[in-house]
């Protein structure tokens, strides 16, 4: 099956600062969702990015599917933003789409 | 608008006993349906799934169970929880529908086997 990587597995930077996170696929898709899961556990559906760039407030994320990757850039990091970032991709099993996720990236933003 | 609910929030439950996870789904009909388990650390592993009432697939073999007694309902179940049960449960819903797969998650429930 497809293969998801993110980089780094880790991160603090402070507030402020600006950060991009990785994602690498193994295999051709045509979507890839970008989620946040909060320190409650809550996964926040932040960018759905067949290819292309998106916008929503600090975050933005890009998609190049042709070369198997998609970055999220967080700029102007807030503690808010602390949590874990996952992305994911689908693929059919059975009758229905399923995510692969990636491993994710621990964001901790200090104060 | 969509909304996805699960209960309990958290649960402690000693080996040996039973599990009942409830995920409902408001504001969408026949939707996907799956259950995810996020143990220690960060992976998200796909348990189940459901394109319809009464249709489940199982991702991988375990000691749990699930069911869709109704079209907007799914609930997880265990006859004896094991200690390696542990761990952050979470549904999600899905359109239905050829590329339609944007998924949802639910706020989870927090299980503790002791």
């Amino acid at each position: 099956g497809i293969q998801v990587e993110q980089s780094p597995p880790d991160l603090i930077l402070q507030e402020g600062a600006n950060s991009t996170l990785r994602c690498n696929f193994s295999d051709s898709v045509n979507n890839l969702q970008w989620f946040h899961q909060n320190p409650w556990g809550q996964l926040i559906n932040l960018f759905y990015i067949p290819s292309g760039t998106k916008q929503n407030g600090r975050l933005s994320a890009t998609t190049v599917a042709t070369e198997r990757y998609s970055l999220l850039y967080i700029s102007s990091s807030q503690t808010t933003d602390s949590g874990v970032y996952f992305c994911a991709v689908p693929a059919w099993r059975g009758s229905a789409r399923q995510l692969t996720f990636g491993s994710g990236t621990q964001l901790t933003v200090l104060p | 608008s969509q909304t996805i609910h699960q209960w309990p929030a958290t649960l402690v439950q000693p080996v040996g006993s039973p599990l009942s996870l409830e995920c409902t789904v408001e504001g969408t009909s026949n939707p996907n349906l799956y259950w995810y388990r996020q143990a220690a650390g960060r992976g998200l592993q796909l348990l189940f799934y459901s394109v319809g009432i009464g249709q489940i697939s199982s991702e991988v073999p375990q000691n749990l169970s699930a069911s869709r007694p109704q079209d907007r309902q799914f609930i997880l179940s265990s006859k004896k929880l094991l200690l390696s049960d542990s761990g952050f449960y979470l549904c999600a819903w899905s359109d239905t529908g050829y590329g339609i797969y944007e998924q949802y998650f639910g706020p989870g429930t927090r299980l503790t086997v002791t």
